[in-house]
This record gives C-alpha cells, structure tokens and sequence, in this order.
C-alpha cells in the first residue's frame, strides 16, 4: 500500500460545479495534512493545510480531514477553467523522520 | 507564505559536467531544506532533508556523492548535481520549514530548476 494514495485523473467539472479530490494515507499517527496545486512545468503552491478532523474553509475552498478513516479530501466550489492543475496531497510523517509524503496528484481539468 | 528563491530556473549543460542549484530562503529562517526531484507526469521524490549546520540525510537510492547538499546558514542550501549524465535531466525543486512567522509545519517552495543534460 502506497503511503499517500491519490486518485491520478483526470477529473474533468464543467465550469462553476464543485470539484472533489480525495486522498487517503497510511500513516495512522500524522497529524499534518496539506494541499498543493501544481500548474504544469511550475513548483507547487499550497492551497490548505488542516490538522484537526473536520471542514477547515478558506475562499472557494474547503478542506475536510477524518483522522479515524485516515482520509483527507478538498472541495473547489466555483470551479474555474484556472483551477486546471494537479493538486498534490502531502502527509507530514509522524513516525520516525521528519519529512513530507506526497500522493501522485489529481489532475484536474475544469471545462469552460 | 515564505519567499524562497531558487536559482537557476533552468539549465543546459554537457554530459559530464557539474550543476549547482541555490535555495534561499528570504524572510525567515529556514531549520530544514528539502530537496525534491519530478519526472515528468510523476508525484515529487524526496532526495535529502538538509538542516543548517548537520550533513543532509539522503533518501535510499539517492547518491549522496553525486548529489551533493550543503546547508551552510539558516537561508541557503545548495544541491550540486555532479558529473550529470542525461538520466539526471529533471526538475529539481527545493522547500522550507522554519520557525516563526511562517511555522504550523508549512512548507514553501522555491520555483524550481529544470535541469537538462545534453
């Protein structure tokens, strides 16, 4: 079982529907948990980070953690054609070293 | 977020030569480097968690001889790609985490560098 496992896409949302992307991970004990956005040829930037089970909002999107099913996931409401990227979801290990575990990423592509 | 500066964004070098990439991180102190490498159409690989002052710890299957990582200060580290051959051609990307205003274990991202060895 892959660390981080994410759903590699395309999922393709018409233009203003809501977007979700999942992410599951293996490591029962991390507490930190982020999303990335990556355009293509460019470096990650970070959307959320959320460290509590719950919904955590910020603009358009909204990131949701269950600690107990070890499931992370993100909603983009709104979706907009410049939301077309991958979205990458990093586990910070709690275990051992101190370092961040990546999924393969989503790739998303919103249809105008 | 934490402004990181990387540099080069992109080289082109020979086979056999060696390639230095800078990481520096510009508004806060930077305890720990990573240092990242992305094939095309693939997640990011960890390489080596470099903090300032300690020898960087390599990930297994990373040479740490021919992938050599310096963390001099708390806002530069250095990956110097030696006598790159053209399987080294890829993105290499650095990130930060420190303490202070920007903590809660966030990682920032330098812009990347595009390797290519011709």
């Amino acid at each position: 079982q892959k660390e981080v496992e994410q759903n590699s896409g395309p999922l393709s949302v018409p233009e203003g529907a809501i977007a979700s992307l999942n992410c599951t991970y293996s490591d029962r004990v991390s507490q930190s948990f982020f999303w990335y956005r990556q355009y293509s040829g460019k470096s990650p930037e970070l959307i959320m980070s959320i460290y509590s089970n719950g919904d955590k909002e910020d603009g358009r999107f909204t990131a949701q953690l269950n600690k107990a099913s070890q499931y992370v996931s993100l909603l983009i409401r709104d979706s907009q054609p410049s939301d077309s990227a991958t979205y990458l979801c990093a586990v910070l290990t709690a275990s051992g070293t101190y370092k961040y575990i990546f999924g393969t990423g989503t790739r998303l592509k919103v249809l105008a | 977020g934490a402004v990181v500066s990387q540099h080069p964004s992109r080289v082109i070098c020979k086979s056999g030569t060696s390639v230095k990439i800078e990481c520096r991180s510009l508004d806060f102190q930077a305890t720990t480097m990573f240092w990242y490498r992305q094939f095309p159409k693939q997640s990011l690989m960890l390489m080596a968690t470099s903090n300032e002052g300690s020898k960087a710890t390599y990930e297994q299957g990373v040479e740490k001889d021919k992938f050599l990582i310096n963390h001099a200060s708390l806002t530069l580290s250095t990956l110097t790609v030696t006598s790159a051959h053209p399987e080294d051609s890829s993105f290499y990307i650095c990130s930060v985490t420190g303490q202070g205003l920007y903590s809660g274990n966030i990682q920032y991202f330098g812009a990347g560098t595009r390797l290519s060895v011709l």
